[in-house]
């Protein structure tokens, strides 16, 4: 079965950095790019960037280029997901994704002093 | 940047009875390799985003034959042909027609009546 699970709830001050891991099994870890997405109170989906695990290439939303680094790790299938300089509009549900599907449980990070 | 447009956002529908969500794109999404990118997601109450339909108009694994994507270029729609209790959550399209970047529409909240 292919599963993407994901690091539990993180609770971060403002200016604070975060960082979620995205464990996959059930599928050769290097066959697809995992992409990481966001899900704000009241907002729709937001796509932030992706990783390809077979060179570690990443592409990232011009919205949070150069506050977000997104890695992977071929030694433990796992890919991450770093936030920086939190405030509070990052509070949201952050969700990877193994190619199109499945997507990972998502992992809420609220941002609060 | 490519734009997706989804109508109505909200949508309240009778069991037994048809609904449709439309999607247009800023610029079409059709690729040179003769594909067009452009996929519907469910997100039900409390759960991860799921795959429904990939590339304009095919069922993702398991998705019930009641729902079916249509369109070309740059209007899409995606129809439930009787809706059921279970299909209540949000709607959204995605295209990836700059990969591996995705952008969604705004989402479609369906409920039932």
């Amino acid at each position: 079965e292919v599963q993407l699970v994901q690091s539990g709830a993180e609770v971060k001050e403002p200016g604070a950095t975060v960082k979620i891991s995205c464990k996959v099994s059930g599928y050769t870890f290097t066959d697809y790019y995992i992409y990481w997405v966001q899900l704000a109170p009241g907002k729709g989906l937001e796509w932030m960037g992706v990783v390809d695990p077979k060179d570690g290439e990443t592409q990232y939303a011009e919205r949070f280029q150069g506050r977000v680094i997104i890695t992977a790790d071929t030694s433990t299938d796992t890919a991450y997901m770093e936030l920086s300089s939190l405030r509070s509009e990052d509070t949201a549900i952050y969700y990877c994704a193994g190619g199109l599907d499945p997507w990972g449980q998502g992992t809420l990070v609220t941002v609060s002093s | 940047d490519i734009v997706l447009t989804q109508a109505p956002l909200s949508l309240s529908v009778t069991p037994g009875q048809p609904a449709s969500i439309s999607c247009k794109s800023s610029q079409s999404l059709l690729h040179s390799d003769g594909k067009t990118y452009l996929y519907w997601y469910l997100q039900k109450p409390g759960q991860s985003p799921q795959l429904l339909i990939y590339e304009v108009s095919n069922r993702f694994s398991e998705v019930p034959d009641r729902f079916s994507g249509s369109g070309s270029g740059t209007d899409f729609t995606l129809k439930i042909s009787r809706v059921e209790a279970d299909d209540v959550g949000i709607y959204y399209c995605m295209q990836s027609l700059q990969l591996p970047s995705w952008t969604f529409g705004q989402g479609t909240k369906v409920e039932i009546k």
